[in-house]
């Protein structure tokens, strides 16, 4: 159970869009729909942003997305704000061990 | 409301056993569909999956600790337990315990708000 791999970091000016990549292989990413993203500031417990690739919980404004092409799923933040700045972790379902999480991605609002 | 909260020791010692508890509300570990896992992160690094425990007490585990975890729950008191076997200094982490709603849900939509445990003579 390889851990999914992400950029370490992503940068991007408050208002721009940024996309963060997450590469598994086919039998992660590839083979399920079942890619979530959470969002995670210092000292807090994550936070779900998007599951089942693209899917949004209630209260996630809707300047995140997400989607996936192959074994890499993608998070999109637009109109990037202040709060947007944290640690971003893909997560995929694996089969018979389930779940596999990616290395994160320190996102910086310039 | 769904809420989740860990609790066990801050400090063990190697070779010890951890046991930590999850005590949740706002919802029960019989109804189906359910599940409650356990997520830990050490310091400054990533998320990494260990256990899960659905409602009809189905369980899996990291395969690569696969032989030092266990979990249980006791629906009765709304708790999710995890117990690990010979703690290590490289144990050291906070450890999270987090809510999965239906059968198929195989993403965490409700965490607690972690518990660090450090492995330390």
């Amino acid at each position: 159970q390889s851990a999914l791999t992400q950029p370490p970091s992503a940068s991007g000016s408050p208002g721009q869009s940024v996309t963060i990549s997450c590469t598994g292989t086919s039998s992660d990413i590839g083979d399920y729909n079942y890619v979530s993203w959470y969002r995670q500031h210092p000292g807090k417990a994550p936070k779900l942003m998007i599951y089942e690739v693209n899917k949004r919980p209630s209260g996630v404004p809707d300047r995140f997305s997400g989607s996936k092409s192959g074994n890499t799923a993608s998070l999109t933040v637009s109109g990037l704000q202040a709060e947007d700045e944290a640690d971003y972790y893909c997560s995929s379902y694996a089969g018979s061990s389930p779940w596999v999480f990616g290395g994160g991605t320190k996102l910086t609002v310039l | 409301q769904i809420t989740l909260k860990e609790s066990g020791p801050t400090l063990v010692k190697p070779t010890q056993t951890l046991t930590l508890t999850c005590t949740v509300s706002g919802f029960s570990l019989s109804t189906y569909g359910v599940g409650v896992g356990w997520i830990r992160q050490p310091p400054g690094k990533a998320l990494e999956w260990l256990a899960h425990i659905h409602w009809n007490n189905d369980k899996r585990y990291r395969p690569s600790l696969k032989n030092r975890l266990t979990i249980t729950k006791d629906t009765s008191k709304n708790q999710v337990v995890l117990t690990m076997t010979n703690m290590d200094p490289v144990d050291t982490a906070t450890y999270y315990c987090a809510h999965t709603g239906a059968r198929y849900d195989f993403h965490f939509d409700y965490w607690g708000q972690g518990t660090l445990v450090t492995v330390s003579s």
